[in-house]
């Protein structure tokens, strides 16, 4: 699977969006866009996933550019309950998911 | 609620005491992985398996062993236990083989020592 790579932290305001980018430039026509987080030692948690197109559930919104090296996790108002680590995967028909060293964001008052 | 239990959720061991770490999920789903999480080196896959009966390495599966005996069910077994297992470890669960085009559940960590 192709790499990823993130920023290692980020802040954002509470209440404000935070946008989380990541670049994914050798992605395969095959490989998703997958994000997870953890919040401190807990259980990574699914947040989204695309293949091509932008996609939003009730957590985030996914924003993948149009020659897909790059994409963007939106949290559109973020709480303090969202600090946490993001990770960005790209997963094609690989048997498992490969996390890097994801974003540490951290939602301020 | 669907999800992924394992248990126990901290143990403290000795070295050499065989131990077993549970892994249960209620969603039917096929496919399990065992990671392993520590600092500096992100997640990294220790065993999966694909379906009942069906288990394969991953990146890390010296010093574990794994059984898929029925579909709900995969614990994690460590014969004898060293002090670089000494870890926090997760289990994961998903619908479809592989990760793709699906979400993954993960169970809530074992945090493991090994004295």
């Amino acid at each position: 699977d192709a790499k990823t790579t993130q920023p290692p932290s980020m802040d954002c305001a509470e209440g404000r969006a935070a946008n989380l980018p990541c670049n994914h430039s050798t992605i395969s026509g095959n490989e998703y866009v997958y994000w997870y987080r953890q919040i401190h030692s807990q259980g990574p948690q699914y947040i989204i996933h695309g293949l091509k197109n932008n996609e939003t559930n009730e957590m985030a919104s996914l924003i993948i550019t149009e020659d897909r090296k790059s994409s963007t996790l939106i949290l559109p108002h973020a709480t303090l309950r969202d600090t946490a680590v993001y990770y960005c995967i790209l997963t094609g028909t690989a048997s498992k998911l490969t996390f890097g060293t994801g974003t540490r964001l951290q939602v301020t008052l | 609620e669907a999800q992924v239990t394992q248990n126990p959720r901290y143990l403290i061991t000795v070295t050499g005491k065989k131990l077993t770490v549970t892994c249960s999920q209620n969603m039917n789903h096929e496919y399990m992985s065992w990671y392993r999480q520590d600092p500096g080196l992100g997640l990294r896959q220790i065993y999966y398996s694909m379906n009942v009966e069906v288990t394969d390495k991953g990146d890390v599966p010296e010093g574990y062993k794994v059984s898929r005996k029925e579909k709900r069910n995969f614990p994690l077994i460590l014969e004898s236990p060293s002090p670089n297992q000494t870890s926090l470890y997760f289990c994961a669960s998903s619908r479809r083989t592989g990760f793709t085009g699906t979400e993954a559940f993960f169970g809530q960590g074992t945090r493991l020592t090994v004295v």
